[in-house]
Protein backbone atom coordinates (compact mmCIF):
# COMPACT_ATOMS: atom_id res chain seq x y z
CA UNK A 1 0.00 0.00 0.00
CA UNK A 2 1.33 3.50 -0.69
CA UNK A 3 1.19 5.11 2.43
CA UNK A 4 2.78 9.04 3.01
CA UNK A 5 3.48 10.54 7.16
CA UNK A 6 3.68 13.33 8.63
CA UNK A 7 5.52 12.68 11.88
CA UNK A 8 5.10 16.65 12.94
CA UNK A 9 1.00 17.20 14.15
CA UNK A 10 2.42 20.52 14.56
CA UNK A 11 4.96 22.87 14.47
CA UNK A 12 5.51 27.22 14.93
CA UNK A 13 8.26 29.41 13.99
CA UNK A 14 8.65 32.85 14.29
CA UNK A 15 8.45 35.27 11.66
CA UNK A 16 11.63 35.92 9.12
CA UNK A 17 12.78 32.19 10.23
CA UNK A 18 13.15 29.56 8.40
CA UNK A 19 11.19 26.29 8.92
CA UNK A 20 11.45 22.33 7.63
CA UNK A 21 8.46 20.56 7.52
CA UNK A 22 8.88 16.46 7.34
CA UNK A 23 7.36 14.03 5.24
CA UNK A 24 8.51 10.56 4.35
CA UNK A 25 6.12 7.92 2.17
CA UNK A 26 5.93 4.85 0.72
CA UNK A 27 5.40 3.27 -2.18
CA UNK A 28 7.89 0.21 -4.87
CA UNK A 29 7.37 2.68 -7.72
CA UNK A 30 9.31 4.46 -9.65
CA UNK A 31 7.82 7.18 -11.31
CA UNK A 32 5.63 9.35 -9.35
CA UNK A 33 4.70 13.07 -8.45
CA UNK A 34 5.24 14.40 -4.65
CA UNK A 35 3.24 17.62 -3.64
CA UNK A 36 2.68 19.89 -1.10
CA UNK A 37 -0.60 21.74 -0.62
CA UNK A 38 -1.16 24.51 2.35
CA UNK A 39 -4.72 24.69 3.80
CA UNK A 40 -5.10 28.57 5.57
CA UNK A 41 -8.09 28.88 8.12
CA UNK A 42 -10.22 29.95 4.60
CA UNK A 43 -9.87 25.83 4.20
CA UNK A 44 -9.29 26.59 0.75
CA UNK A 45 -6.58 23.96 -0.82
CA UNK A 46 -3.44 25.24 -2.34
CA UNK A 47 -0.99 23.65 -4.29
CA UNK A 48 2.52 25.53 -2.83
CA UNK A 49 5.00 23.24 -5.11
CA UNK A 50 5.33 20.01 -6.70
CA UNK A 51 8.12 17.74 -7.70
CA UNK A 52 8.67 14.81 -10.21
CA UNK A 53 10.87 11.84 -9.13
CA UNK A 54 12.65 11.32 -11.98
CA UNK A 55 14.17 14.75 -11.69
CA UNK A 56 17.11 14.89 -9.51
CA UNK A 57 16.73 18.57 -8.71
CA UNK A 58 14.98 19.78 -6.06
CA UNK A 59 11.97 21.94 -6.80
CA UNK A 60 11.79 25.74 -5.82
CA UNK A 61 8.61 28.44 -5.52
CA UNK A 62 10.03 31.28 -4.22
CA UNK A 63 10.60 31.06 -0.26
CA UNK A 64 9.14 27.41 -0.83
CA UNK A 65 11.68 24.52 -1.71
CA UNK A 66 12.19 21.12 -1.23
CA UNK A 67 14.87 18.77 -0.20
CA UNK A 68 13.89 15.49 -2.01
CA UNK A 69 15.99 11.89 -1.28
CA UNK A 70 14.64 9.60 -3.30
CA UNK A 71 16.33 6.52 -2.06
CA UNK A 72 14.99 7.40 2.05
CA UNK A 73 11.79 7.97 0.35
CA UNK A 74 12.04 11.75 1.88
CA UNK A 75 10.48 14.91 0.48
CA UNK A 76 10.77 17.79 3.17
CA UNK A 77 9.16 21.37 2.64
CA UNK A 78 11.81 24.64 3.78
CA UNK A 79 10.20 27.92 3.94
CA UNK A 80 12.24 30.57 4.37
CA UNK A 81 11.78 34.14 5.55
CA UNK A 82 8.30 32.63 7.11
CA UNK A 83 5.51 34.69 7.47
CA UNK A 84 2.17 35.61 9.13
CA UNK A 85 0.30 34.66 6.37
CA UNK A 86 2.50 30.90 5.55
CA UNK A 87 0.04 30.03 8.75
CA UNK A 88 -1.57 27.18 7.73
CA UNK A 89 -2.06 23.13 7.53
CA UNK A 90 0.34 21.57 5.84
CA UNK A 91 -0.22 18.65 3.40
CA UNK A 92 2.64 16.11 1.95
CA UNK A 93 0.67 14.30 -1.18
CA UNK A 94 2.03 12.12 -3.54
CA UNK A 95 0.37 10.46 -6.94
CA UNK A 96 1.91 7.13 -8.54
CA UNK A 97 2.28 7.70 -12.46
CA UNK A 98 -0.70 6.61 -14.42
CA UNK A 99 -2.67 5.82 -11.43
CA UNK A 100 -4.54 9.12 -11.15
CA UNK A 101 -5.05 9.04 -7.33
CA UNK A 102 -3.53 11.69 -5.08
CA UNK A 103 -2.75 10.04 -1.60
CA UNK A 104 -2.15 12.96 1.00
CA UNK A 105 -0.15 12.31 4.32
CA UNK A 106 -2.07 13.92 7.84
CA UNK A 107 -0.96 17.43 7.90
CA UNK A 108 1.38 19.48 9.86
CA UNK A 109 -0.49 22.40 11.40
CA UNK A 110 2.16 25.74 10.91
CA UNK A 111 1.74 28.19 13.46
CA UNK A 112 4.13 31.59 12.27
CA UNK A 113 4.49 34.07 15.52
CA UNK A 114 5.33 37.95 15.08
CA UNK B 1 -10.76 28.61 -7.39
CA UNK B 2 -9.89 27.20 -10.78
CA UNK B 3 -13.54 27.36 -11.71
CA UNK B 4 -14.98 25.05 -9.55
CA UNK B 5 -17.69 25.24 -7.41
CA UNK B 6 -19.31 22.98 -4.42
CA UNK B 7 -22.59 23.09 -3.39
CA UNK B 8 -24.08 23.52 -0.58
CA UNK B 9 -21.16 24.96 1.19
CA UNK B 10 -22.91 24.03 4.66
CA UNK B 11 -25.58 21.22 5.68
CA UNK B 12 -26.71 19.84 8.09
CA UNK B 13 -29.16 16.11 8.40
CA UNK B 14 -30.10 13.53 10.18
CA UNK B 15 -29.35 10.07 10.61
CA UNK B 16 -30.60 8.12 7.82
CA UNK B 17 -31.32 10.69 5.46
CA UNK B 18 -30.11 11.09 1.45
CA UNK B 19 -27.81 13.23 0.82
CA UNK B 20 -26.50 14.45 -2.48
CA UNK B 21 -23.15 16.68 -2.84
CA UNK B 22 -22.69 18.75 -6.03
CA UNK B 23 -19.11 19.76 -7.77
CA UNK B 24 -19.29 21.51 -10.90
CA UNK B 25 -16.64 22.59 -13.12
CA UNK B 26 -16.41 25.19 -15.78
CA UNK B 27 -12.81 24.25 -17.40
CA UNK B 28 -13.57 20.91 -18.85
CA UNK B 29 -11.07 19.31 -17.31
CA UNK B 30 -11.35 15.03 -17.81
CA UNK B 31 -11.04 14.02 -14.13
CA UNK B 32 -12.48 14.86 -11.55
CA UNK B 33 -12.39 13.77 -7.31
CA UNK B 34 -14.23 13.89 -3.93
CA UNK B 35 -11.65 14.25 -1.07
CA UNK B 36 -13.45 13.78 2.58
CA UNK B 37 -11.29 15.47 5.32
CA UNK B 38 -11.34 14.37 8.92
CA UNK B 39 -8.86 15.52 11.79
CA UNK B 40 -5.80 13.17 12.28
CA UNK B 41 -6.51 11.61 8.80
CA UNK B 42 -5.68 14.24 6.42
CA UNK B 43 -7.74 14.20 2.90
CA UNK B 44 -8.92 10.57 2.11
CA UNK B 45 -10.44 9.93 -1.81
CA UNK B 46 -14.03 8.67 -1.64
CA UNK B 47 -14.55 8.33 -5.65
CA UNK B 48 -12.95 9.86 -8.51
CA UNK B 49 -14.17 10.06 -12.62
CA UNK B 50 -11.85 9.87 -15.65
CA UNK B 51 -14.67 10.85 -17.97
CA UNK B 52 -18.63 10.91 -18.38
CA UNK B 53 -19.78 7.79 -16.77
CA UNK B 54 -16.10 6.38 -15.89
CA UNK B 55 -16.26 6.03 -12.19
CA UNK B 56 -13.70 4.31 -9.57
CA UNK B 57 -13.85 4.00 -5.99
CA UNK B 58 -11.23 5.24 -3.35
CA UNK B 59 -9.84 4.08 -0.04
CA UNK B 60 -13.07 4.79 1.57
CA UNK B 61 -15.51 4.53 -1.14
CA UNK B 62 -18.11 2.35 1.71
CA UNK B 63 -21.58 4.55 2.15
CA UNK B 64 -21.30 6.42 -0.79
CA UNK B 65 -22.11 6.66 -4.32
CA UNK B 66 -21.19 8.86 -7.29
CA UNK B 67 -22.47 10.43 -10.54
CA UNK B 68 -20.87 11.85 -13.78
CA UNK B 69 -23.27 12.09 -16.87
CA UNK B 70 -21.87 15.29 -18.19
CA UNK B 71 -18.50 17.01 -18.09
CA UNK B 72 -19.18 19.43 -16.11
CA UNK B 73 -20.96 18.02 -13.07
CA UNK B 74 -19.63 15.37 -10.25
CA UNK B 75 -21.91 14.11 -8.29
CA UNK B 76 -21.41 12.40 -4.20
CA UNK B 77 -24.65 10.76 -2.69
CA UNK B 78 -24.62 9.65 0.76
CA UNK B 79 -27.52 6.76 -0.09
CA UNK B 80 -28.06 7.21 4.19
CA UNK B 81 -26.44 9.74 6.28
CA UNK B 82 -24.26 8.04 9.04
CA UNK B 83 -22.90 10.17 12.05
CA UNK B 84 -19.62 8.85 11.24
CA UNK B 85 -19.75 10.61 7.75
CA UNK B 86 -19.59 14.10 9.12
CA UNK B 87 -16.59 16.22 7.40
CA UNK B 88 -15.68 18.45 5.19
CA UNK B 89 -16.15 16.98 1.70
CA UNK B 90 -13.44 18.34 -1.11
CA UNK B 91 -14.23 18.32 -4.77
CA UNK B 92 -11.20 18.63 -7.18
CA UNK B 93 -10.55 18.67 -11.05
CA UNK B 94 -7.43 17.52 -12.86
CA UNK B 95 -6.87 18.02 -16.27
CA UNK B 96 -5.51 14.83 -17.62
CA UNK B 97 -3.11 12.20 -16.78
CA UNK B 98 0.18 13.49 -17.57
CA UNK B 99 -0.83 17.05 -16.08
CA UNK B 100 -0.81 16.02 -12.55
CA UNK B 101 -2.14 19.04 -10.41
CA UNK B 102 -5.12 18.61 -8.89
CA UNK B 103 -7.01 22.29 -8.09
CA UNK B 104 -9.95 22.12 -5.47
CA UNK B 105 -12.60 23.31 -5.07
CA UNK B 106 -14.05 25.25 -1.21
CA UNK B 107 -14.93 22.65 0.40
CA UNK B 108 -18.73 21.09 1.91
CA UNK B 109 -19.35 20.79 5.61
CA UNK B 110 -21.26 18.38 6.49
CA UNK B 111 -22.86 18.08 9.95
CA UNK B 112 -25.20 14.55 10.56
CA UNK B 113 -27.01 14.56 13.74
Amino acid sequence: AQTVTQSQPEMSVQEAETVTLSCTYDTSENNYYLFWYKQPPSRQMILVIRQEAYKQQNATENRFSVNFQKAAKSFSLKISDSQLGDTAMYFCAFLIYNTDKLIFGTGTRLQVFP
Amino acid sequence: DAGITQSPRHKVTETGTPVTLRCHQTENHRYMYWYRQDPGHGLRLIHYSYGVKDTDKGEVSDGYSVSRSKTEDFLLTLESATSSQTSVYFCAIKEDRGLEKLFFGSGTQLSVL
